[in-house]
């Protein structure tokens, strides 16, 4: 089976701060997809990236960053120098070929950025 | 509008009744996705089309839920006895081709609460 677990429900941080969320999965596929998404008060989900299992190497957008750790079956996002528009829950995600019921959300971690 | 537009917002209905919430994905894109959002919680999928075919419906809880998409765009989410345990925002996804997450965009979600 396939968990998607995010152990901080909320996180609080000043502007400009930097901040990490935590992502820990499980899954016995050799092969596999992770991904990050930002849900905004609005409500509609917005996909920031997607990992396969083969890739190892972290990556940068701008204030964004992933670190992936198979060892430790991690897929952390960082996020530096906070800004509030940056307040919104975020959900780690699993998926199997990128299917359907494989398609697994973690609980989310819901981040506020203070002025 | 450019974006999958979700229809009602909102929607409060008695246990017992029946209900329609109906999804309008961007134009072009043929894989269309329905999750349900407990409260505190990611979504979870329920079922996706491919053009005018239900490809997975694996995800939907029992047999009340069924949904349709006639013509390969627009489509509904009809849940027949509603339960209180159906209370969710219901969140439809768009992508121009099936599991696309780089083409895939999410609606607002319906809120659906069940008295």
């Amino acid at each position: 089976a396939q968990k998607v677990t995010q152990a901080q429900t909320e996180i609080s941080v000043v502007e400009k701060e930097d901040v990490t969320l935590d992502c820990v999965y499980e899954t016995r596929d050799t092969t596999y997809y992770l991904f990050w998404y930002k849900q905004p008060p609005s409500g509609e989900l917005v996909f920031l990236i997607r990992r396969n299992s083969f890739d190892e190497q972290n990556e940068i957008s701008g204030r964004y960053s992933w670190n992936f750790q198979k060892s430790t079956s991690s897929f952390n996002f960082t996020i530096t120098a906070s800004q509030v528009v940056d307040s919104a829950v975020y959900f780690c995600a699993l998926s199997r070929d990128n299917y359907g019921q494989n398609f697994v959300f973690g609980p989310g971690t819901r981040l506020s950025v203070l002025p | 509008g450019a974006g999958v537009s979700q229809t009602p917002s909102n929607k409060v209905t008695e246990k017992g009744k029946y209900v329609e919430l109906r999804c309008d994905p961007i134009s072009g894109h043929t894989a269309l996705y329905w999750y349900r959002q407990s409260l505190g919680q990611g979504p979870e999928f329920l079922i996706y089309f491919q053009g005018t075919g239900a490809a997975d419906d694996s995800g939907l809880p029992n047999d009340r839920f069924f949904a349709v998409r006639p013509e390969g765009s627009v489509s509904t989410l009809k849940i027949q006895r509603t339960e209180r345990g159906d209370s969710a925002v219901y969140l439809c996804a768009s992508s121009l081709r099936a599991w696309d997450t780089d083409t895939q965009y999410f609606g607002p979600g319906t809120r659906l609460t069940v008295l």
